[in-house]
């Protein structure tokens, strides 16, 4: 079974400087998906940036991107020039690319809880 | 851009009670899945539907727990009897029918508290 380990349970950045949010995971497959979502106080689950893993380049989405390193099964999250607006609980999530329709679900990790300060 | 639904945002109910969650996923996707979140703690699969029928589900999705797709729109949880510790957030989510570049897109939630 695929296990997702986010050892940071708290972070801390100020407004406008850089975070790393880091996470591991453990699996036998070769070819799967990883996920960044966010959830803020309203507790909605916000995709943030995903990554493919037969794919070598980092994933990028505007102020966010990943450093995806697949030997290390590494999976972190920077969020730059941080804003208020960035607090929020951070998961990871691991999801298989196997087909026949199952193993499509998300194992998460515990979440990283960033608070932004101004 | 379309999004996924869930009703009602809280329910309150009495243990031993039956609780029946809703959701409408995003039209077009084929894939839909339950999740729930007990306070303070990770996100937890449930179960995923596939062409009418449970594709997988956890150790947690025990005879308590049912799900259904009544109609085109509709995707519901019930949960018959409900239990102290079923108190949790319960999110729904669907994905689309391209297996190899699918992300699952969660709905707001709905918060289940059972006194």
């Amino acid at each position: 079974a695929q296990t997702v380990t986010q050892s940071q349970p708290e972070m801390s950045v100020q407004e406008a400087e850089t975070v790393t949010l880091s996470c591991t995971y453990d699996t036998s497959e070769s070819d799967y998906y990883l996920f960044w979502y966010k959830q803020p106080p309203s507790r909605q689950m916000i995709l943030v940036i995903r990554q493919e893993a037969y794919k070598q380049q980092n994933a990028t989405e505007n102020r966010f991107s990943v450093n995806f390193q697949k030997a290390a099964k590494s999976f972190s999250l920077k969020i730059s020039d941080s804003q208020l607006g960035d607090a929020a609980m951070y998961f990871c999530a691991y999801r298989s690319a196997s087909s026949g329709g199952s193993n499509y679900k998300l194992t998460f990790g515990k979440g990283t809880l960033l608070t932004v300060n101004p | 851009e379309p999004e996924v639904t869930q009703t009602p945002s809280h329910q309150v109910t009495q243990m031993g009670q039956e609780v029946i969650l809703r959701c409408v996923p995003i039209s077009n996707h084929l894939y839909f899945y339950w999740y729930r979140q007990i306070l303070g703690q990770k996100v937890e699969f449930l179960v995923s539907f596939y062409n009418n029928e449970i594709s997988e589900k956890s150790e947690i999705f025990d005879d308590q727990f049912s799900v259904e797709r009544p109609d085109g729109s509709n995707f519901t949880l019930k949960i018959r009897s409900t239990k102290l510790e079923d108190s949790a957030m319960y999110f729904c989510a669907s994905s689309g029918w391209r297996e190899r570049s699918d992300t699952q897109y969660f709905g707001p939630g709905t918060r289940l508290t059972v006194l």
